[in-house]
């Protein structure tokens, strides 16, 4: 069973830095590109961080580049999101989602974590 | 960049057949897929590739897309299908995800 468990959430302080974790199991780890998707309260989705299998390749939205980056650790089977310079706008819930395998390349997002609440606020 | 927008809102009757809509420019030329997401919850993915449904996605889902508009049509509504569905594309020349505004689907 596909398993995506984030972690690393919480309060913070504008200006402020965090890290996120989502470890996966339940797949080969190392085949698959993964993602981070955020929704802000009562808002809809926005994707904002992609990093391929190897590390090779990162993409990330506008509107946190710059400030946040995205790594992975494919030995534990986990991806990060490296949070700094955070803002009030930056309040949500935090996902980690896996990219489907497709041969028509980047498709959708086949299986999402629970989610992890970070909310900026002094 | 790029922007897909849907209903923020459709009812349907238990049993009816209920339809969301999804549109962006040229956005047949691009795959979509769809979420579902129910409250307090993650998002699930019930279309993909426009019109496959992952395992486990009752065939009462059902999606389309051509031109600048992909819908996806939920047949026989169940009180179990009130949630909100976003609409998802790949913008290739970007190399982002894009969600759709969303739409709340409620079964009265």
């Amino acid at each position: 069973e596909v398993q995506l468990v984030e972690s690393g959430g919480g309060l913070v302080q504008p200006g402020g830095s965090l890290r996120l974790s989502c470890a996966a199991s339940g797949f080969t780890f190392s085949n698959y590109a993964m993602n981070w998707v955020r929704q802000a309260p009562g808002k809809g989705l926005e994707w904002i961080s992609y990093i391929s299998p190897s590390s090779n390749a990162i993409f990330l939205a506008d509107s946190v580049k710059g400030r946040f980056t995205v790594s992975r650790d494919n030995a534990k089977n986990s991806v990060y999101l490296h949070m700094s310079s955070l803002r009030v706008e930056d309040t949500a819930i935090y996902y980690c989602a896996r990219d489907r395998l497709a041969a028509a390349g980047r498709v959708c997002l086949d299986f999402w974590g629970q989610g992890t609440l970070i909310t900026v606020s002094s | 960049s790029y922007e897909m927008t849907q209903p923020p809102s459709v009812s349907v009757s238990p049993g009816q057949t209920a339809t969301i809509t999804c549109s962006g420019n040229k956005l047949g030329s691009k795959y979509t897929s769809w979420y579902q997401q129910k409250p307090g919850q993650s998002p699930v993915l019930v279309i993909y590739q426009d019109t496959k449904r992952p395992s486990g996605i009752p065939e009462r889902f059902s999606g389309s897309n051509s031109g600048n508009t992909a819908t996806l049509t939920i047949s026989g509504t169940q009180a179990m299908d009130e949630a909100d569905y976003f609409c998802q594309a790949f913008d290739s020349s970007t190399s982002f995800y894009v969600f759709g505004t969303g739409t709340k689907v409620t079964v009265l």
